[in-house]
């Protein structure tokens, strides 16, 4: 099976712009869950969609919003882009629960100027 | 809410020593542990998980890990690390609620030392 594939894998945006991120499941998987990965914060959870309803959210602003699609793909979109939101943005799939394995893509790397 | 803490965000080894990566969660119910690998320039790869029945869990590359309740840790072990052991590693929990967001540690780096 492929794995989860993330694009764009490198982005720059200036203060201001919002940016769109897309994530494409393993095939057959449901959840989608999306997190935000820094030097100072670590990896943080952002939001996670199953069945095209979102099932957990992090603690981040309301900027931050994403929506699954009915073939399980998500999007993920940052509004009024900020210097602090400069990260890794990962995606990871499960099939089901997230007692089940996650698999994560290798992420995209936005940078804020 | 569950929370989880990695004590050492450093760990220096040399190369064919045995190294233990230390993690403590916190949680009022049951839970799921997990131990994530992130290589450079890569994303996070699951190393093994603890979901229920035996205590000590064997995952891939060699990894193993020991759920003591008690004590409230999940640390991970490897009797021999190789340089391509080099990586981040980050342990994380989740209840058992199926519908529970899982919370990660803010990771360890584990540096082999020729």
């Amino acid at each position: 099976k492929a794995g989860v594939t993330q694009t764009p894998r490198y982005l720059i945006k200036t203060r201001g712009q919002q940016v769109t991120l897309s994530c494409s499941p393993i095939s057959g998987h449901r959840s989608v869950s999306w997190y935000q990965q820094t030097p100072g914060q670590g990896l943080q959870f952002l939001f996670e969609y199953f069945s095209e309803t979102q099932r957990n959210k992090g603690n981040f602003p309301g900027r931050f919003s994403g929506r699954q699609f009915s073939n399980s793909r998500s999007e993920m979109n940052v509004s009024t882009l900020e210097l602090g939101d400069s990260a890794l943005y990962l995606c990871a799939s499960s099939s089901y629960d997230l007692g089940e394995t996650q698999y994560f893509g290798p992420g995209t790397r936005l940078l804020v100027l | 809410a569950q929370s989880v803490t990695q004590l050492d965000s450093q760990v220096p080894v040399f190369e064919e020593a045995p190294v233990e990566l230390r993690c403590n969660y916190s949680s009022s119910v049951s839970v799921y542990l997990f131990w994530y690998v992130q290589y450079p320039n890569q994303g996070l790869q699951l190393l093994l998980k603890y979901l229920s029945g035996s205590t000590l869990v064997k995952g891939i590359n060699g990894f193993e890990a020991e759920f003591n309740k008690s004590q409230t840790s999940f640390h991970l072990r490897k009797p021999s690390v190789h340089i391509s052991d080099t990586a981040e590693y980050f342990c994380a929990v989740t209840s058992t609620n199926r519908d529970d967001k899982i919370i990660f540690g803010k990771g360890t780096r584990l540096h082999i030392l020729p």
